[in-house]
C-alpha cells in the first residue's frame, strides 16, 4: 500500500505558468514533508519542506501549502522556467524517521 | 544544504562479481542512511537503513546477503552487491539523515551496469 499518493503522473506547463504537484497521505503520524527535485541521472534535491504546524510555506517561487485535515500537501512554482523541468517526488516522515516517497511527477516547462 | 557524496558514479561489473558503493555525508554526521534503488521513470524504492554501529535493516523482499550493507562510521555507509547478475543493473541512491538539519540529504546516484 502506498503511503503517499502523488498526481500527476506528468505535466506539461508554459514558460511564465504555474505548474501544482499534489500528494496525499494517510498516517497522521507524519511529521515533516519535504519536496525533493531530481534531474535525469542525479539524485535527488531537497528542494522545500513543511511540518504539520504551519499551512504554508514560500522559498522563492516554490510554495508547499499543507491542508491538515484533508491530509493533502502541494507544490507550486510560481513563474515556471524550463530549468525546472525535472522529476518531482513528495515525501512524509513517520515518527521512526523512515520517509515514504510519492510516486513523482515528470514536469516539463516548454519554452 | 548538506553535501552526500556517492562513489563511482557509474561502474561496469562482470556477473558474479561483487562491486561497493560508497555513501559518505561530508560535512555532518550521519547515524541512519538510506540505500534506494531507483528504476527508469519511477519512484525511489528503499532497500535499506543503515544504522552506524549496528545491523542494517531491511525491507521486505531484499536479499540481505545479496546487498551487503555496512555504516562502520558516522560518515560512511557502502553497499556491496555479490554475485552481481544483470538483473542487478540499475540505479542505486543514498541519503543520509541530518540531525541538525532534521531532513535527509541525497546523494548523486550510482549507476550499476552488469555485463
Amino acid at each position: 500500500q502506498q503511503q503517499v499518493k502523488q498526481s500527476p503522473q506528468s505535466l506539461i506547463v508554459q514558460k511564465g505558468g504555474i505548474s501544482i504537484i499534489n500528494c496525499a497521505y494517510e498516517n497522521t503520524a507524519f511529521d515533516y514533508f519535504p519536496w525533493y527535485q531530481q534531474f535525469p541521472g542525479k539524485g535527488p534535491a531537497l528542494l522545500i519542506a513543511i511540518r504539520p504546524d504551519v499551512s504554508e510555506k514560500k522559498e522563492g517561487r516554490f510554495t508547499i501549502s499543507f491542508n491538515k485535515s484533508a491530509k493533502q500537501f502541494s507544490l507550486h512554482i510560481m513563474d515556471s522556467q524550463p530549468g525546472d523541468s525535472a522529476t518531482y517526488f513528495c515525501a512524509a516522515r513517520d515518527n521512526f524517521n523512515k520517509f515514504y516517497f510519492g510516486s513523482g511527477t515528470k514536469l516539463n516547462v516548454k519554452p | 544544504g548538506a553535501v552526500v557524496s556517492q562513489h563511482p558514479s557509474r561502474v561496469i561489473c562482470k556477473s558474479g562479481t561483487s562491486v561497493k558503493i560508497e555513501c559518505r555525508s561530508l560535512d555532518f554526521q550521519a547515524t541512519t542512511m538510506f540505500w534506494y534503488r531507483q528504476f527508469p521513470k519511477q519512484s525511489l524504492m528503499l532497500m535499506a537503513t543503515s544504522n552506524e554501529g549496528s545491523k542494517a535493516t531491511y525491507e521486505q523482499g531484499v536479499e540481505k546477503d545479496k546487498f551487503l550493507i555496512n555504516h562502520a562510521s558516522l560518515t560512511l555507509s557502502t553497499l556491496t552487491v555479490t554475485s552481481a547478475h544483470p538483473e542487478d543493473s540499475s540505479f542505486y541512491i543514498c541519503s543520509a539523515y541530518s540531525l541538525s538539519g532534521n531532513t535527509i540529504y541525497f546523494g548523486e546516484g550510482s549507476w550499476l551496469t552488469v555485463v
